[in-house]
């Protein structure tokens, strides 16, 4: 049992590059999410999934995208990226019932 | 929506004392999570507490729903215990998250 799993670890992208971050979880929880963590704060909601074919935007959407076509997978997509967008990125997940989340290792992506 | 806050933002402590952090939120909640983010950025999951008191070995957690907040203990404090600590607070489908407090644990 994995867990929840995030490829890459690293990345650097050129401005106006695009990319999609992986994430994959074997729990089959129906909800999965996708944070961004800024240096030295906390963590923000991007976009969210209640299960496979549904997303909704979290409190940080613009620039990315996100699909759900599996109940293992929720990839998210960066398209045009920007010197903004440097971050480490965390994915989660959690069953229906319990409000307990499960994070990935992260992923630190750097916008140059 | 809901704010969710920390204190004290930072703290710093001598190995083997004892401490206090304390997580705040403005509405009811769902649920309730702390985190250790280790100096690697990991977050391990410490506690799912949406009430109640949980002790794991040195460690332990309060939330009092009903007053909106929650409290973390840390009792002798070691040197691995040094990151950030984050509560997380379940508000419909979603969670928000503190600011953190930054522990750092000297030896």
């Amino acid at each position: 049992n994995a867990g929840v799993t995030q490829t890459p670890k690293f990345r650097i992208l050129k401005i106006g590059q695009s990319m999609t971050l992986q994430c994959t979880q074997d729990m089959n929880h129906n909800y999965m999410y996708w944070y961004r963590q800024d240096p030295g704060m906390g963590l923000k909601l991007i976009y969210y999934s209640v299960g496979a074919g549904i997303t909704d935007k979290g409190e940080v959407p613009n620039g990315y995208n996100v699909s759900r076509s599996t109940t293992e997978d929720f990839p998210l997509r960066l398209e045009l990226a920007a010197p903004s967008q440097t971050s480490v990125y965390f994915c989660a997940s959690r069953d229906g019932i319990a409000y307990e989340q499960y994070f990935g290792p992260g992923t630190r992506l750097t916008v140059t | 929506g809901i704010q969710v806050e920390q204190s004290p933002p930072d703290l710093i402590l001598q190995e083997g004392a004892n401490s206090t952090l304390r997580c705040n939120f403005s509405d009811s909640v769902n649920n309730l999570q702390w985190f250790h983010q280790n100096p690697w950025g990991q977050l391990i999951n410490l506690f799912y507490i949406p009430s109640g008191t949980k002790q794991n070995g040195r460690l332990s957690a309060t939330t009092v729903a009903t007053e909106r907040y929650s409290l973390l203990y840390i009792s002798s404090s070691q040197t691995t215990d040094s990151g950030v600590y984050f509560c997380a607070a379940a508000y419909g489908q979603n969670f928000v998250f503190g600011p953190g407090t930054r522990l750092s644990v000297l030896p």
